[in-house]
This record gives C-alpha cells, sequence and structure tokens, in this order.
C-alpha cells in the first residue's frame, strides 16, 4: 500500500512570496489533514478535510493560507504572501473512516525556510 | 477544546535502561491514543495505536498503556538503544476524527 506523498521536500523561498505544497493521501482514506510543526514544537492542525468538505481551518491564517480538496482525493495547501514566521515543516496526513481503530499515517514533510 | 501535555520534553539516559514517556489530556472523550516517532527532518511514524476500550498494546520493545477516565497514557521502552534516539509525539482521535497532539519527548540515548 502507497503511503502519504508530499511534494516538494524542501523549499527556500523570500518573504511576500508565494508557495503552494502538495499531497496526495493513502487511497480511500476519506479525512486529510494539513498540519504545520514549528522546530522543537508539536505538530498543530491548519486545516482538516472530510472529503473535499471542510472539518476544522479555525486555526488558518486565512489572511495568507488557503488550502483545497479537490475531488476528495489531492490536496493543496498556499501561502500567500509568506512571512518569517511560516517558516516550518508541513506535514500532510491522511486516515480512513472509522472511529477507535482508525490510524493516521504521515507524509515525510515539507520543510520551508522563509528567508 | 482538548488539549495534550508530554512529560518530560527531553529525557537523556545511558543505552540499556528502561524507560517511560509521559502523556496526559484534559478530555476523556477519545476513540483512540497513538504513540509516533520523529527523526529529525523527518515525517511522524506511527508506533502504537490503542482503542479507547483497551489498557495496553505491545510492539516488540514498546508497551504503550491508556487509563482513558484519568486522561494518560504511557510509554514504556525496554532496554533502550541509541537507535530509539528520537522524538516521540502522542495524539488522541476525538469526535469528528480530530486529531491532536502533544508537545513531543525528545529522547536521547547514550551508548
Amino acid at each position: 500500500e502507497a503511503g502519504v506523498a508530499q511534494s516538494p521536500r524542501y523549499k527556500i523561498i523570500e518573504k511576500r512570496q508565494s508557495v503552494a505544497f502538495w499531497c496526495n493521501p493513502i487511497s480511500g482514506h476519506a479525512t486529510l489533514y494539513w498540519y504545520q510543526q514549528i522546530l522543537g514544537q508539536g505538530p498543530k492542525l491548519l486545516i482538516q478535510f472530510q472529503n473535499n468538505g471542510v472539518v476544522d481551518d479555525s486555526q488558518l491564517p486565512k489572511d495568507r493560507f488557503s488550502a483545497e480538496r479537490l475531488k476528495g482525493v489531492d490536496s493543496t495547501l498556499k501561502i500567500q504572501p509568506a512571512k518569517l514566521e511560516d517558516s516550518a515543516v508541513y506535514l500532510c496526513a491522511s486516515s480512513g473512516q472509522g472511529t477507535v481503530n482508525t490510524e493516521a499515517f504521515f507524509g515525510q514533510g515539507t520543510r520551508l525556510t522563509v528567508v | 477544546k482538548q488539549e495534550v501535555t508530554q512529560i518530560p520534553a527531553a529525557l537523556s539516559v545511558p543505552e540499556g535502561e528502561n524507560l517511560v514517556l509521559n502523556c496526559s489530556f484534559t478530555d476523556s472523550a477519545i476513540y483512540n491514543l497513538q504513540w509516533f516517532r520523529q527523526d529529525p527532518g523527518k515525517g511522524l511514524t506511527s508506533l502504537l495505536l490503542i482503542q479507547s476500550s483497551q489498557r495496553e498494546q505491545t510492539s516488540g520493545r514498546l508497551n504503550a498503556s491508556l487509563d482513558k477516565s484519568s486522561g494518560r497514557s504511557t510509554l514504556y521502552i525496554a532496554a533502550s538503544q541509541p537507535g530509539d534516539s528520537a522524538t516521540y509525539l502522542c495524539a488522541v482521535r476525538g469526535g469528528a476524527q480530530k486529531l491532536v497532539f502533544g508537545q513531543g519527548t525528545r529522547l536521547t540515548i547514550n551508548p
């Protein structure tokens, strides 16, 4: 079974530029998460999709971040314009529809450096 | 709002010791709890998943326990090895498939 795929692995941009990250979840997984992980901290949820609908985007800085999940499969997270404090690892995860036995699987992450 | 806390933030022990990592959560209405390992610059690797009705799960040298009523989980690592050095994260799954993480424990095993 293929895992969660993310690209790119690394990205360096200047502040005020825009950047986009891509995620392909495990086939058949309805739930897709984007997390931001700043160095030395735990992952913070940015947005959660159930199929192609948004379940939770309460911590997404909507003035600069946007995300979409077309056709309930792949997802794209965009930052425009980037700030220095956006430097972090962006993690994508997916999980199935169940509850007690549902496991989350993570991609390798995209490390963003804003200079 | 679910909050997850991991103690200690960092731990350094000599090789061969047994050790315990702690995870606590504020809302006991969870479906399951997952322990992850994260190596520097890498994504998260799932180690163990404990369902809300279970008390513990074992995988090799790892044993995770769950006391849902008190909002606590522990990850026990037996006979630690230098290759166990990593950051260990716990995450709880609640309603609407929400997955909330702790801050992690950075573990160093010294040869």
